[in-house]
């Protein structure tokens, strides 16, 4: 199975900074990488697919990016309805592989 | 505006059945895969089944294989996860999610399923 690492596991940051996740892959997977924005109670909204593409209504101080298999979501200005637990997936092949998330904070 | 509403989770003794459905609203359900996602209490996602919009093939990790079964009526738009011989490390909150370009576009809800004697 794939494995996505995803890093940090936590961090906290100011508004207004700009903040990037990574998610590796342990294989190649192309661009076949979405993701996710989950917060407390409600159901996971997705962000980012075919990495680099915007998910409907998503604010465009998001956005996706891939170098090799090394995977980024980044947002531009941190807001504070930015916080969240993001998860990334990988859809390249079966069984689907979510990583285990970075948990965004604002300080 | 797409709608997906899952009902049927419950407390559930561990080896016992469960059947979850989700009714899908605000699309052409029969156009689209369809797949379930869960999340154990604390823990991260965790992708369960997917089925193609005919629903002649279906996909599940080696976790459920053999114990979930996924199936739809695209007559009643309606999508099913049949579990059986439950463990407590299903205990979850299971999502309905739509598959469409890429995987898990909409999410319904969620419905807890606890397993538990």
């Amino acid at each position: 199975d794939i494995q996505l690492t995803q890093s940090p596991s936590s961090m906290s940051a100011s508004l207004g900074d700009r903040v990037s996740l990574t998610c590796q892959s342990s294989q190649g997977i192309g661009n076949y990488l979405s993701w996710y924005q989950h917060k407390p109670g409600k159901p996971p909204k997705p962000m980012i697919y075919y990495a680099t593409n915007l998910a409907d209504g998503v604010p465009s101080r998001f956005s996706g990016s891939r170098s090799g298999s090394d995977y980024s979501l980044t947002i531009s200005s941190l807001e504070s309805e930015d916080t969240a637990i993001y998860y990334c997936l990988q859809y390249d092949e079966y069984p689907l592989t979510f990583g285990s998330g970075t948990k965004l904070e604002i300080k | 505006e797409v709608q997906l509403v899952e009902t049927g989770g419950g407390l559930v003794q561990p080896g016992r059945s469960l059947k979850l459905s989700c009714v899908a609203s605000g699309f052409t359900f029969n156009n689209y895969w369809m797949s379930w996602t869960r999340q154990a209490p604390g823990k991260g996602l965790e992708w369960v089944a997917s089925i193609t919009n005919s629903g002649g093939s279906t996909y599940y990790p080696d976790s459920v294989k053999g114990r979930f079964t996924i199936s739809r009526d695209n007559a009643q738009n309606t999508l099913y996860l049949q579990m059986n011989s439950l463990r407590s490390e299903d205990t979850a909150t299971y999502y309905c999610t739509r598959y469409y370009g890429f995987p898990f576009d909409y999410w319904g809800q969620g419905v807890m399923v606890t397993v538990s004697s």
